[in-house]
């Protein structure tokens, strides 16, 4: 059974900073790894979707990175602004078209 | 271009009463569908999906039904509420293949008292 951890659970930096966000996954048979943002009480808005046959997306200030074989993504956000306050979530999708999520690391960004 | 409808966006219910909560995808043909349920502090838990009409699988034991009626509709329903079934229940789809993105709805806080 797939497992996905994020680490860290929650973080909080000052605007400007560089950050890097982990995600880590038990079973590396995937077709693909998708990250999330998700603000308080909304739905989950898409940011990212790496093929398994490709080793990074980039969007915008955002860039992930897979690396299947040891069973790891980050996503790495330039130049950190308040505004990308939110909970950022990886989710794993395997052979069985289940996609299988990280409990998410809870990011603040202060002024 | 697809859009995905989810509704109502809140709901207080009581102990024992039902529920159905909808959602519909526009803009696409046979999606896969799911529902999440999010509680408090913990993380994203898949409780239905479904890969064509009347297809329905569940994956945890629980107070709650889905069901498919048509394409492009997904529907969670609950005979008699329980106060563990408070959370905030999302919808989402996916074209089927490996290779495509997964689409969530807005979301249902649901509160039962």
């Amino acid at each position: 059974k797939q497992e996905v951890t994020q680490i860290p659970a929650a973080l909080s930096v000052p605007e400007g900073e560089n950050l890097v966000l982990n995600c880590s996954f038990t079973d590396s048979a995937i077709y693909n790894l998708q990250w999330f943002r998700q603000d308080p009480g909304k739905g989950l808005t898409s940011l990212l979707l790496i093929q398994s046959s490709q080793r990074e997306q980039t969007s915008g200030r955002l860039n992930a990175s897979l690396d299947k074989s040891s069973g790891r993504s980050t996503l790495y956000i330039a130049a950190s602004q308040p505004g990308d306050s939110a909970t950022y979530l990886c989710a794993v999708l395997g052979g069985s078209y289940i996609p299988t999520f990280g409990r998410g690391t809870s990011l603040i960004v202060h002024p | 271009s697809q859009t995905i409808h989810q509704w109502p966006a809140t709901l207080v219910q009581p102990v024992g009463s039902p529920l159905s909560l909808e959602c519909t995808v526009e803009g696409t043909s046979n999606p896969n569908l799911y529902w999440y349920r999010q509680a408090a502090g913990r993380g994203l838990q898949l409780l239905f999906y479904s890969v064509g009409i009347g297809q329905i699988s569940s994956e945890v034991p629980q107070n709650l039904s889905a069901s498919r009626p048509q394409d492009r509709q997904f529907i969670l329903s609950s005979k008699k509420l329980l106060l563990s079934d408070s959370g905030f229940y999302l919808c989402a789809w996916r074209t089927p293949g490996g290779n495509e993105k997964l689409f969530f709805g807005s979301g249902t806080q649901l509160s039962v008292l």
